[in-house]
């Protein structure tokens, strides 16, 4: 059973471009959240997401980002316009479809975004 | 302010001492505590979590984590360190009352041979 997978795993922007992460979870899993990590922190919640469905993004930025997961295909993390400041690695988790509040998230290994 | 500590920003061990790591919490309610280690360029991978029960709780590769509540702790423990475990240590809360985990600054571990 394939782990939640993330590409790219590497991605190098220019100020100014767009950057599209894909996150694709667990099989059976239909739960997807997103985790910004910078240098020497902790992760940060960004954004939880059922299918078709944004349910909580309240640690998004207001401006620049957004994310979708359709009904069909990974989960996308977009950010317009990337400044210096987006450079992070970005961490997608999974939770099975019956979710509890208790239930696990399993990561992914994570897309370290560069911005130039 | 919901929040999660972790006042040792390293530990260091001799290969076969024990070694604990330890997490303080600040959350209302009963929240759910986890633990997770990343190694170098990787993601993080699941430990082992409390969500109610034994305030002992056994997890991956030996490890194990004790609940207290009075002190709002959650400090993980291993009775035989491996330099293999050398990584980083992240504590995380999640509160009852919501789905998003609350991640501490993280722990390096350095078992040293």
């Amino acid at each position: 059973n394939a782990g939640v997978m993330q590409n790219p795993r590497h991605l190098v922007r220019r100020r100014g471009q767009e950057a599209r992460l894909r996150c694709s979870p667990m099989k059976g899993h239909s739960h997807v959240y997103w985790y910004r990590q910078l240098p020497e922190e902790g992760l940060k919640f960004m954004v939880y997401l059922q299918k078709e469905n944004i349910i909580d993004e309240s640690g998004m930025p207001k401006e620049r980002f957004s994310a979708e997961f359709p009904k069909e295909g990974p989960s996308i993390l977009r950010i317009q316009q990337v400044v210096r400041g987006d450079s992070a690695a970005y961490f997608c988790a999974s939770s099975p479809s019956d979710s509890g509040i208790g239930d696990t998230q399993y990561f992914g290994p994570g897309t370290r975004l560069t911005v130039l | 302010a919901q929040s999660v500590a972790q006042p040792e920003d390293q530990v260091n061990v001799a290969e076969g001492n024990p070694l604990t790591v330890k997490c303080t919490y600040s959350v209302s309610g009963n929240p759910y505590l986890f633990w997770y280690v990343q190694y170098p360029n990787r993601g993080l991978q699941f430990l082992l979590k409390y969500i109610t029960g034994d305030n002992l709780v056994k997890g991956s590769y030996g490890f194990e984590a004790e609940f207290n509540k009075s002190q709002t702790s959650f400090h993980l423990k291993k009775p035989s360190a491996l330099v293999s475990d050398s990584a980083l240590y992240f504590c995380a809360v999640r509160p009852d009352s919501s789905y998003k985990l609350i991640f501490g600054s993280g722990t390096r571990l350095l078992v040293r041979p």
